[in-house]
């Protein structure tokens, strides 16, 4: 099956500062990206979807300004939280649809545990 | 929109025993329903889809699923319970260009 990576798998910062997460589909190209949050003990919840070429589309709640995204090719969304806090503390995840013609499925990327202090 | 719903947030099994994980979901046509698995600290791993074309489907690690539209139920099942089965169970709803929607998780601990 396809696969999509994250990097890093896990980053510790301090308050304040930015960090960058990205993903990437490793064998096949991907013009949709989502981006995926999960808090301890809880579901994952859609944050935002990344659109190769144009500007990303986030859920209600989401701080555009604070979690920016770029799409920067048919192979690689990046997510940067800026200005980390405690409270961004989480698991991040990304996926990316399937472009076989006829499969609805998102393969998802291994996570990227983010931790502030 | 489309609702998830996972019944049990918690579930024990003793080992050899019949897994039963309960999903519902609620849209106005049968979405693409999904079951995945998540050991700790680790992504998420596809167990089995449904995609209309059969409504007994069957997974991987010996796991299967029922798609019900009259029950709008998507349960998945296990004819017997390994130690290695124990992990957090994620049924969604979505798939492709859309979103996934996903249940809260349903955490399954097997006692040997």
């Amino acid at each position: 099956g396809a696969v999509v990576s994250q990097h890093p798998s896990w980053v510790i910062c301090k308050s304040g500062t930015s960090v960058k997460i990205e993903c990437r589909s490793l064998d096949f190209q991907a013009t949709t990206m989502f981006w995926y949050r999960q808090f301890p003990k809880q579901s994952l919840m859609l944050m935002a979807t990344s659109n190769e070429g144009s500007k990303a589309t986030y859920e209600q709640g989401v701080e555009k300004d604070k979690f920016l995204i770029n799409h920067a090719s048919l192979t690689l969304s990046t997510l940067t939280v800026t200005s980390a806090h405690p409270e961004d503390s989480s698991f991040y995840i990304c996926s990316a649809p399937s472009d076989r013609v006829g499969n609805n499925e998102q393969f998802f990327g291994p996570g990227t545990r983010l931790t502030v202090l | 929109a489309q609702s998830v719903t996972q019944l049990g947030s918690h579930v024990s099994v003793s080992e050899g025993a019949l897994v039963l994980l309960r999903c519902n979901y609620s849209s106005s046509v049968p979405p693409y329903l999904f079951w995945y698995v998540q050991y700790p600290n680790q992504g998420l791993q596809l167990l089995l889809k449904y995609t209309s074309a059969a409504t007994l489907v069957k997974g991987i690690n010996g796991f299967e699923a029922e798609f019900k539209k009259s029950e709008t139920s998507f349960h998945l099942t296990k004819p017997s319970a390994h130690m290695s089965d124990a992990a957090e169970y994620f049924c969604a709803a979505g798939g492709g260009y859309q979103k996934v929607t996903f249940g809260i998780g349903t955490k399954l601990q097997v006692i040997p």
